[in-house]
């Protein structure tokens, strides 16, 4: 089963501030790596798929990079709408992991 | 628009069974791959199954023999039969369009709870 590992678990932002998150495989995903954001009593929403591609509707601050077993997700400038958690997730194969996920909280 | 609708989640006792549904509008369940994932509370996501078009199912360890996925293409419906439920099934399970890769739709959730 392949592992993915998020880091860090909590990042502590101010709006307008970068952040970046990071999402390593146990093994190569190739690009086949998702990311996902979730605010209390929602859903996931997706953001960006395989590894860099944007999501219908999701605005440009947000950006994907890596492919492999390392991966980051961007946001360039943190709105309040963006204090949320996060998460990865591969699909290299039928069996889908997640990683733990990194909450983003505002400073 | 694309709408996915759960149903089907409760309270029920250890061993026991109950089967979730998943409504699906704006696309057809049986051209698509189709997914449930779940969400402890606290917890982080759980990938649990996949149904794909042409019928094949996969499983999560965890459920691995008591856990089964379907789909009923005249009802657009996925379905989940979750039988000898126990307590660490406890979570919110969510249905998903899958693309083969990523979950571009996700149902609104519901609540399973296994406790005596």
């Amino acid at each position: 089963e392949i592992v993915l590992t998020q880091s860090p678990a909590t990042l502590s932002l101010s709006p307008g501030e970068r952040a970046t998150l990071s999402c390593r495989a146990s093994q190569s995903v190739s690009s086949y790596l998702a990311w996902y954001q979730q605010k209390p009593g929602q859903a996931p929403r997706l953001l960006i798929y395989d590894a860099s591609n944007r999501a219908t509707g999701i605005p440009a601050r947000f950006s994907g990079s890596g492919s492999g077993t390392d991966f980051t997700l961007t946001i360039s400038s943190l709105e309040p709408e963006d204090f949320a958690v996060y998460y990865c997730q591969q699909r290299s194969n039928w069996r889908g992991t997640f990683g733990g996920g990194t909450k983003v909280e505002i400073k | 628009e694309v709408q996915l609708v759960e149903t089907g989640g409760g309270l029920i006792q250890p061993g026991g069974s109950l089967r979730l549904s998943c409504a699906a509008s704006g696309f057809t369940v049986s051209s698509n791959y189709m997914s449930w994932v779940r969400q402890a509370p606290g917890k982080g996501l759980e990938w649990v199954s996949v149904i794909y078009s042409g019928g094949s199912t996969y499983y999560a360890d965890s459920v691995k023999g008591r856990f089964t996925i379907s789909r009923d293409n005249s009802k657009n419906t996925l379905y989940l039969q979750m039988n000898s439920l126990r307590a660490e099934d406890t979570a919110v399970y969510y249905c998903a369009r899958d693309s083969g890769s990523f979950d571009d739709y996700w149902g609104q959730g519901t609540l399973v709870t296994v406790s005596s």
